[in-house]
């Protein structure tokens, strides 16, 4: 089974700084995907940003971006300018290109944003 | 808000109760999903239903039973639970086939055993 390590159980930033969070995955595969997901606190978790693995783009979202490196099997999360409202637990995920796959998350990092 | 909804928000059982835990999704998806999240751990994949059919069970303890009577509701049916089963219990739905078909989740049950 594949594997996501979140290796940063916690981080915080200053208020409009940039926070980058970590991701790295273990895979065999050469076709998939990768999401990161944001889990306010007492809220719904929902979908910040993906990537497709054969894209060698980043992905970019508004504030947030991706650092999708491949061949390192890495994908961090850049969120810029950060506000009070990106206080939350930052899950990654991957999922194999395959129909049907299951998602595999990591244990996720939760971020304070200092005021 | 997203749409898969969960009911009810939060559950306080005892170990002989018997009680169900409902999931709806509202966005024509083909799997749904039941998950654990406890703190500190990854999200446990439970159960996956792919077109009304279960496809993944990862040896979940008999205690929790799945029903998915059509594609859009889904349901979690608990019975003797133990306290080490209190978690939020989220539920999430997606297309299954080909394309970068992202979950969405349900605002979860926060499930407390006594």
């Amino acid at each position: 089974a594949q594997t996501v390590t979140q290796s940063q159980p916690e981080m915080s930033v200053q208020e409009a700084e940039t926070v980058t969070l970590s991701c790295t995955y273990d895979t065999s595969e050469s076709d998939y995907y990768l999401f990161w997901y944001k889990q306010p606190p007492s809220r719904q978790m929902i979908l910040v940003i993906r990537q497709e693995a054969y894209k060698q783009q980043n992905a970019t979202e508004n504030r947030f971006s991706v650092n999708f490196q491949k061949a390192a099997k890495s994908f961090s999360l850049k969120i810029s300018d950060s506000q009070l409202g990106d206080a939350a637990m930052y899950f990654c995920a991957y999922r194999s290109a395959e129909a049907g796959n299951q998602f595999y998350f990591g244990t996720g990092t939760s971020l304070t944003v200092i005021p | 808000e997203t749409g898969v909804t969960q009911t009810p928000r939060h559950l306080v059982m005892g170990m002989t109760n018997k009680k169900s835990l409902k999931c709806e999704q509202h966005l024509g998806h083909n799997a749904m999903y039941w998950y654990k999240q406890s703190a500190k751990k990854p999200l446990e994949l439970m159960f996956v239903y792919s077109l009304e059919e279960r496809v993944e069970n990862n040896s979940v303890p008999s205690r929790f039973s799945p029903e998915c009577p059509n594609s859009s509701h889904l349901f979690l049916h608990l019975h003797t639970l133990q306290p080490e089963d209190s978690a939020l219990y989220l539920c999430a739905s997606s297309q299954a086939d080909r394309g970068i078909n992202e979950q969405f989740f349900g605002p979860g049950t926060r499930l407390t055993v006594l």
